[in-house]
């Protein structure tokens, strides 16, 4: 069983749509959570990140981390056909170096 | 100004050829980083190098050598390239051990025919 697991889509939805991305973890050592974003051909880009359970908020996107089920979401609101992209989560143990990628969900919003 | 800058961004090479990637960040950063991306956009770190340090070393075949010759840079050489090498490589800095951050590297894809 992979340390973070994540659907790899692809998901497609209508521009508009609420997007719901997850993940789900077995090691509950992790503390730092973060959503990646990366476009075809470039390199992953920081959008959310999160330390312990609770939500954050950042215009369009929310993320929400459940540590007592082993569980993160990205939700996107208003979904714009620049969102899309796959989304990986990546999660870390305070105090270490090591970052844990999910698999990436690949997303299609469609105009 | 491109903060983590890697060459050659595209290399394509035969079974057996050795090459390099080379990977220099300008944000002045302690903690550099390569993982190697798959066709199924999985991310697996590789080797991270903490003020020219090795700090992580993942069970990567010795063909794969890592080098840093300042905090700035961080190469990675392969010798004996196999078809299982084709991938996409990261190279991807971050500024302390408690910020979470990291910034990446536009990529090196790399083919082995």
């Amino acid at each position: 069983q992979k340390e973070v697991e994540q659907d790899p889509g692809p998901l497609s939805v209508p521009e508009g749509a609420i997007v719901s991305l997850n993940c789900t973890y077995s090691n509950s050592a992790f503390q730092y959570f973060m959503w990646y974003r990366q476009y075809s051909r470039k390199g992953p880009e920081l959008l959310m990140y999160t330390y312990s359970s609770g939500n954050k908020e950042d215009g369009r996107f929310t993320a929400q981390v459940d540590k007592s089920s082993k569980y993160i979401s990205l939700f996107i609101r208003d979904s714009q056909p620049s969102d899309s992209a796959t989304y990986l989560c990546a999660m870390q143990t305070s105090g270490t170096y090591k970052y844990i990628f999910g698999t990436g969900t690949r997303l299609k919003v469609l105009a | 100004d491109t903060a983590v800058s890697q060459t050659p961004k595209y290399l394509v090479t035969q079974m057996g050829n050795d090459k390099s990637i080379k990977c220099e960040q300008n944000l002045g950063h302690d903690t550099m980083y390569w993982y190697k991306q798959d066709s199924k956009k999985f991310l697996k770190i590789m080797f991270s190098y903490n003020n020219k340090e090795l700090i992580i070393n993942e069970t990567v075949p010795n063909r794969f050598s890592p080098k840093s010759p300042d905090k700035a840079h961080l190469n990675l050489h392969i010798n004996s390239l196999e078809l299982g090498d084709s991938a996409v490589y990261f190279c991807a800095s971050r500024a302390s051990v408690n910020t979470g951050e990291l910034f990446f590297g536009e990529g090196s894809r790399l083919t082995v025919l």
